[in-house]
Protein backbone atom coordinates (compact mmCIF):
# COMPACT_ATOMS: atom_id res chain seq x y z
CA UNK A 1 0.00 0.00 0.00
CA UNK A 2 1.51 3.90 -0.64
CA UNK A 3 1.54 5.51 2.64
CA UNK A 4 0.65 9.40 2.10
CA UNK A 5 2.77 11.57 4.56
CA UNK A 6 1.30 14.74 5.04
CA UNK A 7 2.70 17.55 7.15
CA UNK A 8 2.40 19.78 9.17
CA UNK A 9 -0.38 18.00 11.09
CA UNK A 10 -1.87 21.33 12.28
CA UNK A 11 -0.97 25.27 11.14
CA UNK A 12 -1.82 28.37 13.10
CA UNK A 13 -2.15 31.53 10.35
CA UNK A 14 -3.90 35.12 10.07
CA UNK A 15 -6.37 35.95 7.41
CA UNK A 16 -3.78 37.03 4.58
CA UNK A 17 -1.41 34.67 5.20
CA UNK A 18 0.29 31.96 2.88
CA UNK A 19 0.12 28.55 3.85
CA UNK A 20 1.87 25.67 2.36
CA UNK A 21 0.97 22.13 3.09
CA UNK A 22 2.88 19.40 2.11
CA UNK A 23 2.14 15.63 1.29
CA UNK A 24 4.82 12.92 0.43
CA UNK A 25 4.04 9.79 -1.04
CA UNK A 26 5.88 6.46 -0.12
CA UNK A 27 6.48 5.61 -3.74
CA UNK A 28 6.33 7.24 -7.12
CA UNK A 29 1.94 8.31 -7.95
CA UNK A 30 2.99 10.07 -10.46
CA UNK A 31 0.07 13.27 -10.76
CA UNK A 32 -2.70 11.12 -9.43
CA UNK A 33 -2.77 13.28 -5.91
CA UNK A 34 -5.96 15.09 -4.63
CA UNK A 35 -6.84 17.85 -2.28
CA UNK A 36 -9.54 18.28 -0.11
CA UNK A 37 -11.04 20.57 2.06
CA UNK A 38 -13.19 19.69 5.08
CA UNK A 39 -14.93 21.59 7.50
CA UNK A 40 -16.78 20.47 10.79
CA UNK A 41 -19.30 18.28 10.29
CA UNK A 42 -19.36 18.16 7.04
CA UNK A 43 -18.52 15.97 3.96
CA UNK A 44 -14.93 16.74 2.19
CA UNK A 45 -15.09 19.21 -0.66
CA UNK A 46 -12.26 18.29 -3.43
CA UNK A 47 -10.46 20.99 -4.61
CA UNK A 48 -7.39 19.76 -6.74
CA UNK A 49 -7.27 16.88 -8.86
CA UNK A 50 -4.42 15.81 -10.45
CA UNK A 51 -1.72 17.37 -8.62
CA UNK A 52 -2.58 21.03 -10.06
CA UNK A 53 -5.82 20.77 -11.74
CA UNK A 54 -8.80 23.33 -9.59
CA UNK A 55 -12.10 21.99 -9.12
CA UNK A 56 -14.98 24.44 -11.13
CA UNK A 57 -15.59 26.80 -8.53
CA UNK A 58 -12.29 26.48 -6.46
CA UNK A 59 -11.10 30.19 -5.68
CA UNK A 60 -8.00 30.96 -7.43
CA UNK A 61 -6.03 31.25 -3.99
CA UNK A 62 -5.86 27.37 -4.00
CA UNK A 63 -2.76 25.62 -5.88
CA UNK A 64 -1.24 22.36 -5.83
CA UNK A 65 2.17 21.32 -7.30
CA UNK A 66 3.92 18.52 -7.49
CA UNK A 67 5.20 15.03 -9.26
CA UNK A 68 5.95 11.81 -8.61
CA UNK A 69 6.48 11.40 -4.43
CA UNK A 70 6.49 15.18 -3.10
CA UNK A 71 3.09 17.62 -3.44
CA UNK A 72 2.53 21.04 -2.24
CA UNK A 73 -1.14 22.57 -1.68
CA UNK A 74 -0.47 25.95 -1.02
CA UNK A 75 -3.52 28.55 -0.08
CA UNK A 76 -2.02 32.38 -0.70
CA UNK A 77 -3.87 35.03 1.30
CA UNK A 78 -5.45 32.85 3.51
CA UNK A 79 -9.61 34.01 3.99
CA UNK A 80 -11.83 33.42 7.17
CA UNK A 81 -13.90 30.62 5.04
CA UNK A 82 -10.68 28.78 4.56
CA UNK A 83 -10.29 27.76 7.99
CA UNK A 84 -10.59 23.86 8.00
CA UNK A 85 -8.97 20.35 7.51
CA UNK A 86 -7.45 19.30 4.29
CA UNK A 87 -6.55 16.39 2.90
CA UNK A 88 -4.58 14.62 0.17
CA UNK A 89 -5.42 11.50 -1.31
CA UNK A 90 -3.62 9.39 -4.13
CA UNK A 91 -5.23 7.21 -6.73
CA UNK A 92 -2.77 5.86 -8.75
CA UNK A 93 -3.15 2.68 -7.26
CA UNK A 94 -5.53 0.26 -4.46
CA UNK A 95 -6.20 0.58 -1.62
CA UNK A 96 -6.80 4.38 -2.26
CA UNK A 97 -5.03 6.03 0.32
CA UNK A 98 -4.94 9.52 2.37
CA UNK A 99 -2.85 11.94 4.25
CA UNK A 100 -3.46 12.24 7.81
CA UNK A 101 -4.92 15.91 7.43
CA UNK A 102 -3.71 18.75 8.00
CA UNK A 103 -5.82 21.59 10.54
CA UNK A 104 -5.67 25.15 9.64
CA UNK A 105 -6.36 27.22 12.65
CA UNK A 106 -6.80 30.96 13.16
CA UNK A 107 -3.89 32.34 15.13
CA UNK B 1 -25.10 19.45 -10.87
CA UNK B 2 -23.55 16.23 -9.25
CA UNK B 3 -25.70 15.23 -6.04
CA UNK B 4 -25.08 12.34 -3.88
CA UNK B 5 -27.76 11.79 -1.68
CA UNK B 6 -27.19 9.21 0.99
CA UNK B 7 -29.23 7.31 3.49
CA UNK B 8 -29.84 8.07 7.09
CA UNK B 9 -28.19 7.73 10.29
CA UNK B 10 -28.00 4.09 11.63
CA UNK B 11 -27.56 2.89 15.30
CA UNK B 12 -26.78 -1.08 15.10
CA UNK B 13 -25.97 -3.51 18.03
CA UNK B 14 -22.31 -5.63 17.46
CA UNK B 15 -22.37 -8.77 15.33
CA UNK B 16 -25.44 -6.59 12.84
CA UNK B 17 -25.55 -5.65 9.07
CA UNK B 18 -25.75 -2.22 7.92
CA UNK B 19 -27.28 -1.37 4.40
CA UNK B 20 -26.33 2.45 3.33
CA UNK B 21 -27.60 4.07 0.21
CA UNK B 22 -26.03 6.71 -2.26
CA UNK B 23 -28.32 8.09 -5.36
CA UNK B 24 -26.62 10.08 -8.12
CA UNK B 25 -27.86 12.14 -10.03
CA UNK B 26 -26.95 15.24 -12.31
CA UNK B 27 -24.52 12.60 -14.39
CA UNK B 28 -24.39 9.66 -16.47
CA UNK B 29 -24.58 7.13 -13.48
CA UNK B 30 -22.58 4.16 -15.40
CA UNK B 31 -19.43 6.34 -16.79
CA UNK B 32 -18.07 6.56 -13.50
CA UNK B 33 -17.40 4.49 -10.38
CA UNK B 34 -18.47 4.99 -6.99
CA UNK B 35 -16.32 4.33 -3.96
CA UNK B 36 -17.17 4.27 -0.35
CA UNK B 37 -14.84 6.10 2.39
CA UNK B 38 -15.03 5.92 6.07
CA UNK B 39 -13.92 8.40 8.93
CA UNK B 40 -14.26 7.39 12.27
CA UNK B 41 -13.05 9.61 15.27
CA UNK B 42 -9.87 9.92 15.72
CA UNK B 43 -8.75 7.78 12.51
CA UNK B 44 -7.29 8.41 9.18
CA UNK B 45 -10.03 8.54 6.84
CA UNK B 46 -10.32 4.68 4.86
CA UNK B 47 -11.15 3.94 1.58
CA UNK B 48 -13.86 0.77 1.49
CA UNK B 49 -13.81 -0.60 -1.58
CA UNK B 50 -15.60 0.69 -5.16
CA UNK B 51 -18.18 -0.81 -7.90
CA UNK B 52 -17.21 -0.02 -11.60
CA UNK B 53 -21.32 1.02 -12.71
CA UNK B 54 -20.55 0.45 -16.18
CA UNK B 55 -19.54 -3.62 -15.60
CA UNK B 56 -20.86 -3.85 -12.29
CA UNK B 57 -17.06 -5.27 -10.99
CA UNK B 58 -16.19 -4.13 -7.45
CA UNK B 59 -13.14 -3.94 -5.52
CA UNK B 60 -12.85 -3.74 -1.75
CA UNK B 61 -9.85 -2.95 0.85
CA UNK B 62 -8.09 -5.99 1.99
CA UNK B 63 -9.36 -4.79 5.28
CA UNK B 64 -13.24 -4.70 4.91
CA UNK B 65 -12.85 -8.40 2.59
CA UNK B 66 -15.90 -10.80 3.58
CA UNK B 67 -17.35 -8.03 5.55
CA UNK B 68 -18.43 -6.02 2.75
CA UNK B 69 -20.60 -5.91 -0.46
CA UNK B 70 -21.14 -3.19 -2.98
CA UNK B 71 -24.03 -3.60 -5.34
CA UNK B 72 -26.38 -1.17 -7.37
CA UNK B 73 -30.07 -1.08 -8.02
CA UNK B 74 -30.42 -2.01 -11.69
CA UNK B 75 -33.54 0.21 -11.88
CA UNK B 76 -32.59 3.52 -10.09
CA UNK B 77 -29.24 4.79 -9.95
CA UNK B 78 -28.44 3.84 -6.66
CA UNK B 79 -25.42 2.11 -4.86
CA UNK B 80 -25.49 0.49 -1.85
CA UNK B 81 -22.89 -0.02 0.82
CA UNK B 82 -23.71 -3.39 2.68
CA UNK B 83 -21.05 -4.29 5.76
CA UNK B 84 -21.66 -7.31 8.40
CA UNK B 85 -20.78 -8.58 11.44
CA UNK B 86 -20.14 -4.44 12.87
CA UNK B 87 -18.11 -3.88 15.66
CA UNK B 88 -17.93 -1.04 17.68
CA UNK B 89 -14.54 0.00 15.74
CA UNK B 90 -16.39 0.31 12.78
CA UNK B 91 -18.47 3.57 14.23
CA UNK B 92 -17.67 6.10 11.34
CA UNK B 93 -18.69 8.40 9.10
CA UNK B 94 -19.81 6.73 5.56
CA UNK B 95 -19.40 8.26 2.52
CA UNK B 96 -19.63 7.54 -1.16
CA UNK B 97 -17.71 9.61 -3.82
CA UNK B 98 -17.68 9.70 -7.40
CA UNK B 99 -14.92 8.33 -9.52
CA UNK B 100 -11.19 7.20 -7.76
CA UNK B 101 -10.42 11.02 -7.42
CA UNK B 102 -13.57 11.28 -5.30
CA UNK B 103 -14.58 14.45 -7.34
CA UNK B 104 -18.04 14.49 -5.65
CA UNK B 105 -19.21 13.06 -2.22
CA UNK B 106 -22.55 12.46 -0.49
CA UNK B 107 -23.23 14.09 2.54
CA UNK B 108 -22.37 11.20 4.86
CA UNK B 109 -24.23 8.70 6.99
CA UNK B 110 -23.18 7.96 10.15
CA UNK B 111 -23.24 4.22 11.35
CA UNK B 112 -23.66 3.76 15.03
CA UNK B 113 -22.56 0.69 16.96
CA UNK B 114 -23.01 -0.34 20.23
CA UNK B 115 -24.31 -2.62 22.63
Amino acid sequence: DIQMTQFPSSVSASVGDRVTITCRASQGISDQLGWFQQKPGKAPKSLIYDASTLHGGVPSNFSGSGSGTDFTLTISGLQPEDFATYYCQQYNSYPLTFGGGTRVEIK
Amino acid sequence: QVQLVQSGAEVKKPGASIKVSCEASGYTFTDYAIHWVRQAPGHDVEWMGYINLGNNNTKYSRKFQGRITLFRDTSADITYLQLSELRSGDTAMYYCARDKSLADWGQGTLVSVSS
